[in-house]
């Protein structure tokens, strides 16, 4: 079955720090994989996309970088967090093999930048 | 892109029918609409998708217009357990990516 990992669920950074999460997919090949991100109460916001290795697009100017070195693995990074990097992450992916319904989300990681 | 308008809040009493609505009105002949729904404190899940005619599924049903405009999201007996924020969404243009509103936040009353 085709399932997605991400983690850590919660995490809680200084401001200046650096930011790691990772996203894995199994059961699939070539998913096109997605970062989202959701402020308190806000809707999702669309980060990043990537519809194979090494290539990645950029929804939103920022402070946060994307990468894919692997193709079942997504990676978001930051170099130094801000106070509004603040939220609620979350990784997708979608698989052709699922046809269009099949966009699925991981658990998501929740940021807190102190 | 084709944009989604939905209400930010609905209320429901429990075991009643619930009619979500979506409009949709730049939406292109061969966009399928898609429904998720969030759970507090996790991800999206799937809940529907359709082009033109209505669908069905165990979690609930799915009303397009004739004009495919606006659409509906039926959930046939509410339960507690489907409080959530509903999105209706379209994909881009490109269709490699959708992209949420802020979708309705639904309440069941008990």
């Amino acid at each position: 079955s085709q399932t997605i990992h991400q983690w850590p669920a919660t995490l809680v950074q200084p401001v200046g720090s650096p930011l790691s999460l990772e996203c894995t997919v199994e059961g699939t090949s070539n998913p096109n994989l997605y970062w989202y991100r959701q402020a308190a109460g806000r809707g999702l916001q669309l980060l990043f996309y990537s519809v194979g290795i090494g290539q990645i697009s950029s929804e939103v100017p920022q402070n946060l970088s994307a990468s894919r070195p692997q193709d079942r693995q997504f990676i978001l990074s930051s170099k130094k967090l801000l106070l509004s990097d603040s939220g609620f992450y979350l990784c997708a992916f979608t698989a052709v093999d699922r046809g269009l319904g099949g966009y699925t989300f991981g658990s998501g990681t929740r940021l807190t930048v102190v | 892109d084709a944009k989604t308008t939905q209400p930010n809040s609905m209320e429901s009493n429990e075991e009643e029918p619930v009619h979500l609505p979506c409009n949709h009105s730049t939406i292109s002949g061969t966009d399928y609409i898609h429904w998720y729904r969030q759970l507090p404190s996790q991800g999206p899940e799937y809940v529907i998708h359709g082009l033109t005619s209505n669908v069905n599924n165990r979690m609930a049903s799915l009303a397009i217009a004739e004009d495919r405009k606006s659409s509906t999201l039926i959930l046939h007996r509410a339960t507690l357990r489907d409080a959530a924020v509903y999105y209706c969404i379209l994909p881009s243009n490109t269709g490699n990516q959708f992209y949420f509103g802020t979708g309705t936040s639904l309440t069941v009353i008990p």
